[in-house]
């Protein structure tokens, strides 16, 4: 199974700091991962696919990139609605979907 | 509008059985394939079981976490998603939800899903595994 491993696994940052949230695939996904936005108590939000299409709706602060076994999740310029927990996962094997661990973003 | 709305869920023994649902509206709810993705108390997002679409024959996958437990099904007729989960088990205890694949393509009047990224989610519905 491919392993997803997503860091770091909490991240303290500020309104208006520009993030970045890493995950990387213990084997080639080219560009078969999404990253999704999760609030406590509600379901996920699918924010990038294709490792860098950003989903209608979205606002463009947030960016993601790369290719093969290394992605990014990039805020630009954190707001308020932001602070949440980010997963990326990988699409490009489907037995089995593999979301990584997690990254809570908090209120420094 | 995309709506999946799940029920089913509630407190059962170990051991014990239950079906999940999952209504869907707004979409062609036989062409695109569909998966459930649970989520345990305080921790990350794992993916359950998927379908595929009708053009692309309604197969069938299973994590290894619950294959030989767990049988996903879809009532095209009623626009259903279903999910039985039989010989539960504590670490069975999460919140479930049904998640839509987005993507098609069509290629002489037939329409094949692809297992790509899930959107959009369904609300959830918890399940708890406890004596």
């Amino acid at each position: 199974d491919i392993q997803m491993t997503q860091s770091p696994s909490t991240l303290s940052a500020s309104v208006g700091d520009r993030v970045t949230i890493t995950c990387r695939a213990s084997q080639s996904i080219g560009t078969s991962l999404a990253w999704y936005q999760q609030k406590p108590g509600k379901a996920p939000r699918l924010l990038i696919y294709k490792a860098s299409s950003l989903e209608s709706g979205v606002p463009s602060r947030f960016s993601g990139s790369g290719s093969g076994t290394e992605f990014t999740l990039t805020i630009s310029s954190l707001q308020s609605d932001d602070f949440a927990t980010y997963y990326c996962q990988q699409y490009n094997s489907y037995s089995p979907y593999i979301f990584g661990q997690g990254t809570k973003l908090e209120i420094k | 509008e995309v709506q999946l709305l799940e029920s089913g869920g509630g407190l059962v023994q170990p051991g014990g059985s239950l079906r999940l649902s999952c209504a869907a509206s707004g979409f062609t709810f036989s062409i695109y394939a569909m998966s459930w993705v649970r989520q345990a108390p305080g921790k990350g997002l794992e993916w359950v079981s998927g379908i595929s679409g009708s053009g692309s024959g309604d197969i069938t996958y299973y994590a290894d976490s619950v294959r030989g437990r767990f049988t996903i099904s879809r009532d095209t007729s009623k626009n259903i998603l279903y999910l039985e989960m039989n010989s539960l088990r504590p670490e069975d205890t999460a919140v479930y939800y049904c998640a839509k694949h987005p993507g098609i393509y069509c290629n002489r009047g037939i329409c094949y899903s692809l297992l790509d990224w899930f959107d959009p989610w369904g609300q959830g519905t918890p399940v708890i595994v406890s004596s």
